[in-house]
Parts: structure tokens; sequence; C-alpha cells
């Protein structure tokens, strides 16, 4: 079964402090991996997507194939990052549909 | 900037009367989901249009739940009749054809409670 795991539904660092935010997989296949974050009041948006290979927010992830995962990493966190982030997979076959994690809520302190 | 149109907002309704959903794509896209959100969970997939056709409806619980895109633009999901399970946030969703399924702009929600 195609499935996305967030282990963590609370993280909370400091200001200035690395983050990571876990995000597990399961598929058969060859998967695309997304990002998405949700800010206060604001609506879901995407935030990064693995083929991109790009850093959006100082946010990078890289997808591992042998440990499926697709984790999100930030070397310095700031208050505004604070938000929920929702990782989720894209399926294959036909017109392919997005599954998402739980999500983790990110909360940066000062 | 073109955004994903929802309405209501918020829908208090009592359990088994039937209560309606409306969204209204960002102009150009084909693609159109809606999805229900859980507290505590993720978006999950109700059904996808691809221009006025349902490509998935894997996971609508068709026996209370029905949706339409009559002309392949804006669309309405409708439940009849809602049950306290469907107390939930309904998210509208939609993505352009040269940018790929994965990159889809949401809609505010629709915050529905069922007493």
């Amino acid at each position: 079964a195609q499935r996305v795991t967030q282990p963590e539904k609370l993280l909370s660092v400091f200001k200035g402090a690395p983050v990571e935010l876990k995000c597990n997989y399961s598929y058969s296949g060859s998967p695309e991996l997304f990002w998405y974050v949700q800010y206060s009041r604001q609506r879901l948006q995407l935030l990064l997507r693995h083929i991109s290979r790009e850093s959006i927010k100082g946010f990078t992830a890289d997808l591992n194939k042998g440990e499926t995962s697709f984790h999100l990493k930030k070397p310095f966190a700031q208050e505004e990052d604070s938000a929920m982030y929702y990782c989720a997979l894209s399926s294959s076959g036909g017109y392919n549909k997005l599954i998402f994690g739980a999500g983790t809520r990110l909360a940066v302190h000062p | 900037e073109a955004e994903v149109a929802q309405s209501p907002r918020y829908k208090i309704t009592e359990k088994s009367q039937a209560v309606a959903f409306w969204c209204d794509p960002i102009s150009g896209h084909a693609t159109l989901y809606w999805y229900r959100q859980i507290l505590g969970q993720g978006p999950e997939l109700l059904v996808q249009f691809q221009d006025e056709s349902v490509v998935d409806d894997s996971q609508l619980p068709k026996d209370r739940f029905s949706a339409e895109r009559l002309k392949g633009v804006d669309s309405t999901l409708k439940i009849q009749p809602a049950e306290l399970g469907d107390s939930a946030m309904y998210l509208c969703a939609s993505s352009a054809p040269d940018r790929g399924m994965g990159e889809q702009y949401f809609g505010p929600g629709t915050r529905l409670t069922v007493t």
C-alpha cells in the first residue's frame, strides 16, 4: 500500500537551531515526493518537490530511495518557519493523485 | 494573483440534513480535486476531475456524497444526509496541465460541523 508517515506531530526548536522534519514513504515504483506547508491562517501551498532539487526559503529535501525517506531540512530555523508541514507522495498509474502524511507542526521559539 | 475560491467558509448543519460546497478553480486549470481533512490528519482525496469527467472517486462515499463539474469549470460537492463523522475541513485544489499534478493550488477550505 502507498503510504506517507510523518512520525512527529510536533517539532519544537529555538531560533537558529537546525531543523529536520522526517518523512518516510512506502511505494512500489518510482515515487515523486513533495513538501507542502500551511502557515497560520493561510492556505496549504507547495514548498518544494524532489525533482526540482532546489532550496526554498532555506529548506532542502533529498529523496533517499534506500531508506524510503524524504526528510525536510534547514540549517538555521527562523520564527517565520513556524507552520504545519505535510509530506506528500504522488502515486502512479493513470491520473496521479497525492497521498499526504498526517503533518508535523514546527514551532520555532525566539 | 489568481486563487482557488471556496464557499461557504464555515457550515454548521444537523445530522441527516443536506449540505453543499462550491469551488471555483484557477482559470485554465483543467484538474480539480476535492479533499477531506479530518482534524489531526493530512488531506485525503475524495474525488478528482479532469475537465468535467471524474477520473478518481475511489475514496468518495458514494452512498451519501456526490460531486459534479458540469461545464468543466466550477464544482459542487454534496453530502446527503450528513453524519456526525463528516465533520471535517473540505479542501478544493486545482492544477495546471503544464505543471504536473503534484503542484496543486488549494482553496481556503470549508469547515463543516455536523451536530
